[in-house]
């Protein structure tokens, strides 16, 4: 079982506001994804990282940022909330040799009104 | 970028029935992954392929990396009521290894 975990499970918040997605795994992998997901929709990349200090752009344009100051840590921030980010955002890890395994965490449920 | 074609999009069978969804892509992948993901919750990897020609099995699920390598399929053998959920594909290629996700398949089995 993956032991990677998001925060929070939920989020309602008005637009404008700043929020910040936790992600954080114990199994001490060095690859850590964001991505994005509409309902029932496939998945799209929109941060990744390779270690500390290490952030890339996915595939899809994002206005998010991310950080990576701590292996095991991995948050996504939005500076000014909208409504078009109402999405569900997944994080995942793997191991740097994977062959691309990636293991998910449950899931923050974004809605800005 | 590269893409992933999954089908069917959705499927709804009876309890003890058999299941079969693929994915094909116009490019290579080296591995190729299926997840399924129940509602409000992330993807669980269920089976990992890594060579072409590879038949892998996991309990009553059955996955195969295509002899191309551009594509790959999953059975699911007399399927139960949690079976119900999104079936979605990946692959990855290349150096990066990121993974490139299928649009999904809507499973629901119906008593």
């Amino acid at each position: 079982e993956a032991d990677i975990y998001q925060t929070p499970r939920y989020l309602v918040i008005g637009t404008g506001k700043k929020i910040t997605l936790e992600c954080s795994q114990t199994m001490g992998h060095d690859k850590m994804y964001w991505y994005q997901q509409d309902p029932g929709m496939e998945l799209h990349l929109i941060h990744y990282s390779y270690g500390v200090n290490s952030t890339e752009k996915g595939d899809l344009s994002s206005e998010s940022t991310v950080s990576r100051i701590r292996t095991e840590h991995f948050p996504l921030t939005l500076e000014s909330a909208r409504p078009s980010h109402t999405s569900q955002y997944l994080c995942a890890s793997s191991e740097l040799g994977a062959r691309g395994e990636a293991f998910f965490g449950q899931g923050t449920r974004l809605t800005v009104v | 970028g590269q893409q992933l074609n999954q089908s069917p999009q959705s499927m709804f069978i009876q309890e003890g029935e058999d299941v079969s969804m693929n994915c094909t892509s116009s490019s290579i992948f080296n591995t190729w992954l299926w997840y399924k993901q129940d509602p409000g919750e992330g993807p669980v990897l269920l089976i990992a392929l890594y060579k072409a020609g590879e038949l892998t099995s996991n309990g009553r699920l059955t996955a195969q990396f295509g002899i191309t390598r551009k594509d790959s399929f999953l059975n699911i053998s007399a399927s139960i009521p949690s079976d119900v959920g999104i079936y979605f594909c990946a692959g990855s290629s290349g150096s990066a290894r990121q993974l490139t996700f299928g649009s999904g398949t809507q499973l629901t089995v119906l008593p």
